[in-house]
């Protein structure tokens, strides 16, 4: 089964209007994270923000914030003011398990975003 | 400027070559993976290393094998592979397996390579 979710293969966003990227994920955990990554077309994965599970706060960096809903188990990535910088693959992905060695983190299929100037 | 180096970017290479990819960082970091990105495919995690020792192996096809000589270095070393092994091969490093923290894993630009 799936464990993280990305519905939305690709879109296409208006330059400085707000993006938001879907995510849904599964585990039994109690304890978790939640990671977004974003890989331009160089091919580096770059890491954009992170939600832990218990983290009673949405977590925001910058222009990113990430809109986390536990008991929907979603976790989209909000995007504010899109950028032309902005276009490139989002992944979303999943730490789970505690400190033992299973300890891994898994990605989405990943969303590709255009945006449009 | 990523902390995670991979050499070479671009590779092509025959089904009857032996050819090697490089990962380093200088991170301090003590984990070390290899992923694989096919097109249209979830990163498929291949190869994990802790403290120089791999602790997890997905399943991954004889034809591929890594090398860890220190924390800071990780090889995989190719041969004879097959056209469906074309992808994108990323490194990546992590602080170690301790559990739940903000850090995430640090990716490199990742090696393009094609067998032809």
């Amino acid at each position: 089964a799936q464990k993280i979710t990305q519905t939305q293969p690709g879109m296409f966003v208006q330059e400085k209007e707000a993006v938001t990227l879907d995510c849904t994920y599964d585990t039994s955990d109690q304890s978790y994270g939640l990671f977004w990554y974003k890989q331009p077309s160089s091919g580096e994965m770059i890491f954009l923000i992170y939600q832990g599970s218990y983290d009673e706060q949405n977590a925001t960096e910058g222009r990113y914030s990430l809109n986390f809903q536990k008991a929907r188990k979603s976790a989209n990535l909000v995007i504010s003011a899109s950028q032309l910088g902005d276009s490139a693959m989002y992944f979303c992905a999943m730490r789970e398990g505690r400190a033992n060695r299973d300890d891994k983190i898994i990605f989405g299929k990943g969303t590709r975003l255009h945006i449009l100037p | 400027e990523t902390g995670v180096t991979q050499t070479p970017r671009h590779l092509v290479m025959g089904m009857t070559n032996k050819k090697s990819l490089k990962c380093e960082q200088h991170l301090g970091h003590n984990a070390m993976y290899w992923y694989k990105q096919s097109a249209k495919k979830p990163l498929e995690l291949m190869f994990v290393y802790s403290l120089e020792e791999r602790v997890e192996n997905n399943s991954v096809p004889s034809r591929f094998s890594p090398e860890c000589p220190n924390s800071s270095h990780l090889f995989l070393h190719l041969h004879t592979l097959q056209p469906e092994d074309s992808a994108l091969y990323l490194c990546a490093s992590s602080q170690g397996l301790t559990g739940i923290t903000v850090d995430g894993y640090t990716f490199g630009s990742g090696t393009r390579l094609t067998v032809v």
